[in-house]
């Protein structure tokens, strides 16, 4: 099981970046997704989930109206959208693989991409 | 729902135990029965990696020198032997309630 961020970039405030992931060593369309985040020194925080057929879409709070979670799975691709993004929004994003539909688990995460939301 | 894990941090002697505490604020037992607590460790330098779901379930390939416990709202992950490969910050994650929610993290060191 492979999992590779990309997109990860310096963004100014107020500003949008799309984070891609791509993935190898499963069928894809199996399983459903989520984004976590992790801010420098700090520690995790869920932000979105997307099913295995893209018809089921949960975000947090914080993020809600804000950001975007979509799949291609004729890519093996998840993507997030990020939109009006703040200082707050810093943070290393990782793409991660649900273990059993249905729950929350996660089994594989992948190695993250930074975004730093910075003027 | 928020998690609460202690210590912060340990510093342990290579082959001692070791012991980190997870709280939830609300009870983790699922309509269904299963407990949906997980516990992920983060090497320096890398992402997380599952040891532990459904509270005491090993994921493949984790040592048996990890352990979990608990239920309801109190859980517990013990390191039997720790040995230098297990430096890093352990974290607690609940699955029951929405959003899932993780605990702030307890950083192990070797002495």
């Amino acid at each position: 099981v492979q999992l590779v961020e990309s997109g990860g970039a310096v963004v100014q405030p107020g500003g949008s970046q799309r984070l891609s992931c791509t993935a190898s060593g499963f069928i894809f369309d199996d399983y459903t997704m989520h984004w976590v985040r992790q801010t420098p020194g700090q520690g995790l925080e869920w932000l979105a989930l997307i099913s295995w057929d893209g018809g089921t879409t949960y975000y947090a709070d914080s993020v809600k109206g804000r950001f975007t979670i979509s799949r291609d799975n004729s890519k093996k691709s998840l993507y997030l959208e990020m939109n009006s993004l703040t200082t707050e929004d810093t943070a290393f994003y990782y793409c991660a693989r649900v273990a059993v539909a249905g729950t929350f688990l996660i089994d594989f995460w992948g190695q993250g991409t930074l975004v730093t939301v910075s003027s | 729902i928020v998690m609460t894990q202690t210590p912060l941090s340990l510093s342990v002697t290579p082959g001692q135990p070791a012991a980190i505490s997870c709280k939830s604020s609300e009870s983790l037992l699922h309509s269904n029965g299963q407990t949906y607590l997980y516990w992920y460790l983060q090497r320096p330098g890398q992402s997380p990696h599952l040891l532990i779901y459904e509270v005491s379930s090993r994921f493949s390939g984790v040592p048996d020198r990890f352990s979990g416990s608990g239920s309801g709202t109190e859980f517990t992950l013990k390191i039997s032997r720790v040995e230098a490969e297990d430096v890093g910050i352990y974290y607690c994650m609940q699955g029951v309630h929405v959003p899932p929610t993780f605990g702030g993290g307890t950083k192990v060191e070797i002495k």
